[in-house]
């Protein structure tokens, strides 16, 4: 199965911006698949926030606020997490996940954002 | 608004089959362009991505557990089911099912049961 890459940790100010990435391996180009973003807090299970193709191809889930954003840098076949203007209670894991093919669906190891 | 509650037993025995259903509210399993899914979480680790089943019953499995693994449904009490064979202690994880809808391309899963921890011990 393929591997998705994320930080383990991560950390940002309240009111600054976190950029979560989630790294592809080499024979899977991130252009080619929706890359989606869970968030999950301790005790809960994972919450769907977005998936992100391109700029015209998007999709936020439903009360997800608009700070949580996706993107892809291509260069480095990543897909991103952006998150503005950071909140204490978005102090989660985070994790990422693909689908490499409809029968095969691949979660990230996962981020765990701390607002300090 | 949709609703998804696991249940079955939390403590299997080595070997044995481990059976966990999922039973939905505020929406109908039959009404179509859903796939019902499975989603495991291993104690203070990641999410594993089991499988899924569209209404219809056309099934498609994780490939490292797909011999181990089948997904049903029952329209008529409209809930689907999970079985997990010859399980050993690498299964214990807190088992989540979830709503599978599709972005064009595929699927992304929303909402989730609050999930149910399995343990595996004899």
């Amino acid at each position: 199965q393929p591997v998705l890459t994320q930080p383990p940790s991560s950390s940002a100010s309240p009111g600054e911006s976190a950029r979560l990435t989630c790294t592809l391996p080499s024979d899977i180009n991130v252009g080619s698949y929706n890359i989606y973003w869970y968030q999950q807090k301790p005790g809960s299970p994972p919450r769907y926030l977005l998936y992100y193709y391109s700029d015209s191809d998007k999709g936020q889930g439903s009360g997800v606020p608009s700070r949580f954003s996706g993107s892809k840098d291509a260069s480095a076949n990543t897909g991103i997490l952006l998150i503005s203007g950071l909140q204490s209670e978005d102090e989660a894991d985070y994790y990422c996940m693909i689908w490499p093919s409809n029968a095969l669906g691949v979660f990230g190891g996962g981020t765990k954002l701390t607002v300090l | 608004q949709v609703q998804l509650q696991e249940s079955g037993p939390g403590l299997v025995k080595p070997s044995q089959t481990l059976s966990l259903t999922c039973t939905v509210s505020g929406g109908s399993i039959s009404s179509g362009g859903y796939y019902w899914s499975w989603i495991r979480q291993h104690p203070g680790k990641g999410l594993e991505w089991i499988g899924y089943i569209y209404y219809s019953g056309s099934t498609y499995y994780n490939p490292s557990l797909k011999s181990l693994v089948t997904i049903s449904v029952d329209t008529s009490k409209n809930q689907f089911s999970l079985k997990l064979s010859s399980v050993t202690a690498a299964d214990t994880a807190v088992y989540y099912c979830a709503r599978g809808e599709y972005d064009y391309r595929t699927p992304h899963f929303d909402p989730w049961g609050q999930g149910t921890l399995v343990t595996v011990s004899s």
